[in-house]
């Protein structure tokens, strides 16, 4: 079993719609959440974090946390077509300098003019 | 320098070559990843440096790749004999990991190096 899942899509919604994407998780230890989105032919650009549990706001994106169900989710509300990406979760443990981060497979997502 | 520089940016090898990706973190971080990602596919972790620790060499496929950081900063990801399998962009990315930053473990990716072997 991989530490982090998530689904790999793609997944296509008409623009302005909301998005979920989600990711579950099996260490408990994770304290830092992050979501990253990729563009074609670019290196991933951090989008969210999040320490623990709750939620986080900026702008149209929304990160939540549930650490009791280690489940994590980023919704966009009125999706772009430049929202076009591939987006990946990613979390690591306590702050040490033996952590590292560990990034789920990735969701494209296709928005639709 | 203001982010995470990588090069070559693309590199075309016959198998059997090898070659030599290099990678400048962001001025000050210590902490150093590589990553390698497949086409479709996620982030395959290769190999973290932090400080003057030992590498965590854990997630290199093969001991035909090595890496090695000098001097706390530059770091270059060498792969030997390559083959037509290691084909993918290779991604270097830096973090702080200072307890005083708050954003703590987020980590910095630069473009990537896209390596085709035929």
């Amino acid at each position: 079993q991989k530490e982090v899942e998530q689904d790999p899509g793609p997944l296509s919604v008409p623009e302005g719609a909301i998005v979920s994407l989600n990711c579950t998780y099996s260490n408990s230890a994770f304290q830092y959440f992050m979501w990253y989105r990729q563009y074609s032919r670019k290196g991933p650009e951090l989008l969210m974090y999040t320490y623990s549990s709750g939620n986080k706001e900026d702008g149209r994106f929304t990160a939540q946390v549930d650490k009791s169900s280690k489940y994590i989710s980023l919704f966009i509300r009125d999706s772009q077509p430049s929202d076009s990406a591939t987006y990946l979760c990613a979390m690591s443990g306590i702050h040490s300098s033996a952590s590292k981060i560990i990034f789920g497979s990735g969701t494209r997502l296709s928005i639709r003019p | 320098g203001a982010g995470v520089s990588q090069s070559p940016s693309n590199k075309v090898t016959e198998k059997g070559k090898d070659v030599e990706l290099r990678c400048d973190p962001i001025s000050g971080h210590t902490a150093l990843y590589w990553y390698r990602q497949s086409l479709g596919q996620g982030l395959e972790f290769l190999i973290y440096f932090q400080g003057n620790s030992a590498p965590d060499k854990s997630g290199l496929p093969s001991d035909r790749f090595s890496a090695e950081r000098t001097g706390g900063s530059v770091s270059t990801l060498t792969i030997q004999r390559t083959q037509q399998e290691d084909s993918a962009v290779y991604l270097c990315a830096s973090s702080s990991s200072h307890l005083r930053d708050r954003l703590g473990n987020t980590i910095y990716f630069g473009e990537g190096s896209w390596l085709t072997v035929v």
